[in-house]
């Protein structure tokens, strides 16, 4: 059974608009989240993470946001820029073990 | 060269080959991954290694057969796979495991097996 979800296969975006993708996770002992970014026939690229005593994290254009009542982390890209578009996961890993979990991806689309 | 680095990036292979992958990582990281991601499939782990030895490995068929001869280098060593093995296998290394901390991916070796 999948314990961190990505349940928007893709999204399309208008340059310079904020990208908004999702993740859901089921298990409550995940404390550490991370969003990678993956171009094609390139390996995953780490972008941003937030432990779970914060709820917010700011990186430049990339915010991550962590509800944890809710298990629900986003990542919010503002402004985006066609160079966004790319393949974005997220992963979560619990306080015992070093297993993290990946969802499946959104797809990004920035369109110019 | 800096990162870490997968070779080959492509393979094909029949069911009675042995072939192997390799990563080499140049980040001075302790702990290094095997990922495997299937099509519309989340990254699956295959294994763990810290310090060199083998600290997880998550019920993988023995047909896959790690080697880490030091913390910069791990291989994945093939036979007799499967049509079903087919898939993007992914490095990744960290500092340490089990702190938090991100992994650092390769670009992997995409496998196919006729």
């Amino acid at each position: 059974d999948q314990q961190v979800k990505q349940n928007s296969p893709s999204l399309s975006v208008q340059e310079g608009r904020i990208s908004i993708l999702n993740c859901d996770y089921t298990n409550s002992m995940f404390d550490y989240f991370l969003w990678y970014k993956k171009y094609p026939a390139e390996g995953p690229t780490f972008l941003i993470s937030i432990s779970s005593i914060k709820d917010k994290n700011e990186d430049g254009r990339f915010t991550v946001f962590l509800n944890k009542s809710a298990k629900h982390l986003s990542l919010h890209i503002v402004p985006s820029q066609p160079g966004d578009s790319a393949v974005y996961f997220c992963a979560a890993k619990g306080n015992t073990g070093n297993q993290f979990y990946f969802g499946t991806g959104t797809s990004l689309t920035v369109i110019p | 060269e800096t990162g870490v680095t997968q070779t080959p990036r492509h393979l094909v292979m029949g069911m009675t080959n042995k072939k192997s992958l390799k990563c080499e990582q140049h980040l001075g990281h302790n702990a290094m991954y095997w990922y495997k991601q299937s099509a519309k499939k989340p990254l699956e782990l295959m294994f763990v290694y810290n310090f060199k030895e083998q600290t997880e490995n998550n019920s993988v068929p023995s047909r896959f057969s790690p080697e880490c001869p030091n913390s910069s280098h791990l291989f994945l060593h093939l036979h007799t796979l499967q049509p079903e093995d087919s898939a993007l296998y992914l490095c990744a290394s960290s500092q340490d495991k089990g702190r938090d901390q991100p992994q650092h991916f390769g670009d992997g070796t995409r496998l196919s097996i006729l």
